[in-house]
């Protein structure tokens, strides 16, 4: 099962980048990385998922080196409104064991 | 609704009351999961169904929890016996296909606070 650490905090300003790195050293060949997003009295909501190189969708970026020892977050102008807990999880396909942990997240402090 | 539903949306019980939690899924999703979140920290996985099938229970912290999906879409978290440190927030996802790494949607949770 592939540990994940991930800041526990980060503060930003509305309208930049924001960047979270998750390290995941010991991820397995058919492990996928997630990447969730909880507000607070809500339950998490996915945001993008990706195996290697980088994927975009409407709202995020992910970036994943070629030895998939870490990943990158990116959330391009950031409102007041992603203000929340992100959440880094590394997992395999498949449907044996226990195989999800979502760690303790990283609190997105977006300040006007 | 479009989404996943939780009932009740708050429970609170005296310590030794049974309680049950339930999770209406998105209709047609095959996979069901359920998770406990204590304050300030990240989900926890109980368990996991595939249609009717309790594929992996690993997660469950004793044997005072019990679920069930008898139908294949509809399913319910049981805590008997409930014990202080089983307050947490209770929830409930669900995907469209098999596996723990499809994209998950979850409902809003269960807040369950014993007295």
């Amino acid at each position: 099962l592939a540990k994940t650490t991930q800041p526990i905090s980060m503060d930003s300003y509305e309208g930049q980048e924001v960047n979270i790195t998750c390290s995941h050293n010991n991820i397995a060949t058919n492990d996928y990385i997630t990447w969730y997003q909880q507000f607070p009295s809500q339950g998490p909501r996915f945001i993008i998922q990706g195996y290697k190189t980088k994927v975009t969708n409407e709202v995020a970026s992910l970036f994943i080196p070629a030895d998939r020892k870490s990943s990158t977050l990116s959330l391009p102008r950031v409102s007041l409104s992603d203000t929340a807990v992100y959440y880094c999880l590394v997992g395999p396909t498949g449907t044996a064991g226990n195989k999800l942990t979502f760690g303790g997240g990283t609190r997105v402090l977006v300040k006007p | 609704g479009a989404g996943v539903s939780q009932s009740p949306r708050y429970k609170v019980a005296k310590r030794g009351q049974d309680v049950a939690l339930r999770c209406d899924p998105i209709s047609g999703h095959v996979s069901l999961f359920w998770y406990q979140q204590a304050l300030g920290q990240g989900p926890e996985f109980l368990t996991y169904f595939q249609n009717e099938a309790q594929l992996d229970k690993s997660g469950l912290p004793s044997d005072r929890f019990f679920a069930e999906r008898p139908e294949g879409s509809v399913s319910t978290l049981k805590i008997q016996r409930t014990q202080q440190e089983d307050s947490a927030v209770y929830l409930c996802a669900s995907s469209l296909n098999t596996g723990y790494n499809q994209p998950q949607h979850f409902g809003d949770g269960t807040r369950l606070s014993i007295l």
